[in-house]
């Protein structure tokens, strides 16, 4: 399977800041990665797919960025209800295995 | 709108097998742009993807799991199925159903999550 590596598992941030988080992949997954966001006692939210490609309905302060084997997601101007849990996923299709990061939590600080 | 709904025990016996049914309102499950999966969540754990199924039954299953795994699709009554054999503590979950669009592999839509334990 490819590994999925996120970075750091916990942030600690202030609403209004610009919060940047990381994802590694164990092998070139070309632009095969989407992000989630997981709220306690919610559905997870796809965020993005294709690397950089933001959902439907989603706010523009989230964007996604990277290929090969390094991601990040960039959260601007952080909002109270952007307090959660956010995880990565490759999505690449051979092997057809789909792996999820251990996910970055983040908290108000 | 489209609605997945999880349904099943939540409390199943070690070395028993695991059953849960997603119902898919609002849209249909024979639509040939989707895979619909299985996602689970172990307390304080990561998410965890355990398998796909197509309309026409095709399945593929994460490798760990595949020799205990088994998913079907009930396209009469817009749901799919997931069964988990010989379960243990370290299956104890909430358990997620979600669409797979075709193209991307990535999950767009997800139920509210149904929570199994595994215990004696």
């Amino acid at each position: 399977d490819i590994q999925m590596t996120q970075s750091p598992s916990f942030v600690s941030a202030s609403l209004g800041d610009r919060v940047t988080l990381t994802c590694r992949a164990s092998q070139d997954i070309k632009r095969w990665l989407a992000w989630y966001q997981h709220k306690p006692g919610k559905a997870p939210k796809l965020l993005i797919y294709g690397a950089s490609n933001l959902q439907s309905g989603v706010p523009s302060r989230f964007s996604g960025s990277g290929s090969g084997t390094d991601f990040s997601l960039t959260i601007d101007s952080l909002q109270p209800e952007d307090f959660a849990t956010y995880y990565c996923q490759q999505t690449n299709t051979f092997p057809r295995a789909l792996t999820f990061g251990g996910g970055t939590k983040v908290e108000i600080k | 709108q489209q609605q997945l709904q999880e349904s099943g025990p939540g409390l199943v016996k070690p070395s028993e097998t695991l059953s849960l049914t997603c119902t898919v309102s609002g849209a249909s499950i024979s639509s040939r742009t989707f895979y619909w999966a299985w996602i689970r969540q172990p307390p304080g754990k990561a998410l965890e993807w355990i398998g796909s199924i197509w309309y026409n039954g095709d399945t593929y299953y994460k490798p760990s799991l595949k020799s205990r795994v088994d998913m079907v699709v009930d396209t009469s009554n817009n749901q799919f199925s997931l069964r988990l054999y010989s379960v243990s503590a370290a299956d104890s979950a909430l358990y997620y159903c979600a669409r797979q669009p075709l193209v991307g592999d990535y999950f767009d839509d997800w139920g509210q999550g149904a929570l199994v334990t595994v215990s004696s």
